[in-house]
């Protein structure tokens, strides 16, 4: 079962725009949520993350929304740029834990 | 700065034969983990390691063991290999939980 879910393989915005990437959770006690981006032969590196205390974490043109009640998070990009072109993938895991579960990724593709 | 280095980048193996994946990190961090990246999967949990001397299994531990050998280095073995386990594997480590993880540029491997 996964617990962690991205329902949108891929998502095309053009450039200028804003890019909003969706990611679901199954298990409630998750505290802490993490965005990766990933480029092509490149390993993933950290974006963005928030805790479950908050429910709106910026930095820069990255905003990661969190919706606990519907255990429901989001990663808006404004605005959106060629470079942001990549893979993204959202995790989830528990504040002093070891283990991340992550998602199956989004391949955003920003169009000049 | 290397941060997180794993070798070989690129490996073909025939069903049965064996191999060691290496990863090595100058960050001086605590905890490593082994990812598997396959398409539609996103990342998943194989092994990783809290600290020097320990080990733990993740979501798919199967078919493969690891040595944390020192702070620094963590290795991934596959001792029978099987077309199941062709994938783009990822070594990793954190400074504390397992909130931001560095990823190495990943291993691709090819079980024929």
């Amino acid at each position: 079962d996964q617990q962690v879910k991205q329902n949108s393989p891929s998502l095309s915005v053009q450039e200028g725009r804003i890019s909003i990437l969706n990611c679901d959770y199954t298990n409630s006690m998750f505290d802490y949520f993490l965005w990766y981006k990933k480029y092509p032969a490149e390993g993933p590196t950290f974006l963005i993350s928030i805790s479950s205390i908050k429910d709106k974490n910026e930095d820069g043109r990255f905003t990661v929304f969190l919706n606990k009640s519907a255990k429901h998070l989001s990663l808006h990009i404004v605005p959106s740029q060629p470079g942001d072109s990549a893979v993204y993938f959202c995790a989830a895991g528990f504040q002093g834990a070891q283990k991340l579960v992550f998602g199956q990724g989004t391949r955003l593709t920003i169009n000049p | 700065n290397a941060g997180v280095t794993q070798t070989p980048k690129f490996q073909v193996l025939k069903t049965g034969q064996s191999m060691t994946l290496q990863c090595a990190q100058d960050m001086n961090h605590n905890s490593m983990y082994w990812y598997r990246q396959d398409p539609g999967m996103g990342l998943r949990l194989i092994y990783y390691s809290a600290s020097e001397g320990t080990t733990d299994k993740g979501e798919v531990p199967n078919g493969y063991n690891v040595s944390r050998l020192n702070k620094r280095e963590f290795s991934l073995r596959l001792e029978s290999a099987a077309p199941s386990q062709t994938s783009v594997y990822f070594c990793a480590s954190s400074g504390g939980f397992a909130g931001e993880l560095f990823f190495g540029e990943g291993s691709r491997l090819t079980v024929l």
